[in-house]
């Protein structure tokens, strides 16, 4: 089945930092979704992009959907503690009927150190 | 914004015993809802697509006799894990899309039920 790798697996960093994770696939995806899951929650979605080669902005967060349709990055300018948490990249292709499935990446652990 | 609400949370229960997990969506209306597990420390697995007035269907390696399924209105779909042990100990996770939104819309998940069987 389609497989969707994140890097890094976890990550430390200062509080104040930059932090950058991607997403690669084996296979196209139509649209890719990065959500955020805090621990004993459901995931909570990020950012949603349609076009390969989109760039677009939530606040402090970043993403794009790669040119080939197999690749997306995350950027977070800044990380603040509640920054914590698991990002999960997602890749959406169509199903029969209407409804279309989730992929899901392995997740990227992100701890913030103060 | 849309909300899905699961119930209930944290289940602990004995063996053999079934449990049943309820997937609202409150706001919105949904054809189709979607049941993952998830492990610790691991990514959301799709167990099943649950359709509204229809039979689910079911990914590979998951039985369906094991996990049941209903839908039966636009804005509940029901899992039942039928005589679990402790191997079906897991984070289970229902997530929903508007019925009137494009099938590339995002899904909103539901914060989850954490099944623990002694």
């Amino acid at each position: 089945g389609q497989q969707l790798n994140q890097s890094p697996q976890s990550m430390f960093i200062q509080e104040g930092e930059d932090v950058s994770m991607n997403c690669t696939s084996s296979s196209i995806f139509n649209t890719w979704l990065w959500y955020k899951q805090d621990p004993g929650e459901g995931p909570v979605l990020l950012i949603a992009l349609y076009k390969a080669g989109e760039l677009t902005s939530n606040g402090r967060l970043t993403a794009q959907f790669g040119i080939t349709r197999k690749d997306s990055f995350l950027n977070i300018s800044a990380s603040i503690p509640s920054d914590v948490g698991i990002y999960f990249c997602v890749g959406l292709s169509k199903n029969t009927g209407t409804a279309s499935k989730l992929t899901f990446g392995t997740g990227t652990r992100l701890q913030v150190t103060l | 914004g849309a909300v899905v609400s699961q119930h209930p949370s944290w289940v602990i229960c004995k063996s053999g015993t079934s449990v049943k997990i309820e997937c609202r969506s409150l706001d919105f209306q949904a054809t189709t809802m979607f049941w993952y597990r998830q492990f610790p420390k691991q990514s959301l697995m799709l167990m099943a697509t649950s359709n509204e007035g229809s039979k689910a269907t079911y990914e590979q390696g998951v039985e369906k006799d094991k996990f049941l399924i209903n839908h039966a209105s636009l804005t509940l779909s029901t899992l039942t894990v039928t005589s679990a042990h402790p191997e079906d100990s897991s984070f289970y996770i229902c997530s929903a899309r508007a019925s009137y939104s494009h099938s590339n819309q995002p899904q909103h998940f539901g914060d989850g039920t954490r099944l623990s069987i002694l």
